[in-house]
């Protein structure tokens, strides 16, 4: 298995709803990461599993709230996100640390009405 | 700061032409470069990447590029593109690993 799965694929909420976004791997990959997409722009990241610990949080708001279950599983969790939140969130994993490439999902579009 | 320029937002190029897009990095914050494509409403995928060794490095879909330490250039070439090469793509720089830089990507149109 080479690939990074993330659900659900689209997801359009509202600015009071609870959502979460799953991201799996089982890659036996012990660094896993979350980055953000506005179109037409490169991603951003923002957080940064190795080892099923946060070791990056590139001062994101709270709203966004990362969890590591185990190694091949990471979660996002949202709440009261903000319209201008809306993009295509990206998980991510890789061998820490990371030289030799990350592997990418396909991403949730996310919208936020 | 920006460890990554990447010179073209907007290439467009008649199918079965070569391709070169150009990437440049900063010396002081770049050891691991990549390349990455992105297809509509997909994530990004690995084209290449370079470590260390040899300056032309080799990846998927017939395309190459080559680490160049004097001009602090790492450009991706495609001797012939095909319309399914339409896509964007990311010149990537990481010093750890642990955080890429990417470019602000260039936008590939082959043109039938």
């Amino acid at each position: 298995d080479t690939e990074v799965t993330q659900t659900p694929k689209h997801l359009v909420m509202g600015m009071t709803n609870k959502k979460s976004l799953k991201c799996e791997q089982h890659m036996g990959h012990r660094a896993m990461y979350w980055y953000k997409q506005k179109a037409k722009k490169p991603p951003e990241l923002m957080f940064v599993y190795s080892y099923e610990k946060l070791s990056i949080n590139e001062s994101v708001p709270s709203r966004f709230s990362p969890e590591c279950p185990n190694s091949s599983l990471l979660n996002l969790h949202l709440h009261a996100l903000q319209p201008e939140d809306s993009a295509l969130y990206l998980c991510a994993s890789s061998q820490p640390p990371g030289s030799q490439g990350y592997t990418f999902g396909s991403g949730t579009r996310l919208t936020v009405v | 700061a920006q460890s990554v320029t990447q010179l073209d937002s907007q290439v467009p190029v008649f199918e079965e032409a070569p391709v070169e897009l150009r990437c440049n990095y900063s010396s002081s914050v770049s050891v691991y470069l990549f390349w990455y494509v992105q297809y509509p409403n997909q994530g990004l995928q690995l084209l290449l990447k370079y470590l260390s060794g040899s300056t032309l490095v080799k990846g998927i879909n017939g395309f190459e590029a080559e680490f160049n330490k004097s001009q602090t250039s790492f450009h991706l070439r495609k001797p012939s593109v095909h319309i399914s090469d339409t896509a964007e793509y990311f010149c990537a720089g990481s010093l750890t690993g642990n955080q890429f830089y990417f470019g602000t990507g260039t936008s590939l149109t082959v043109i039938p």
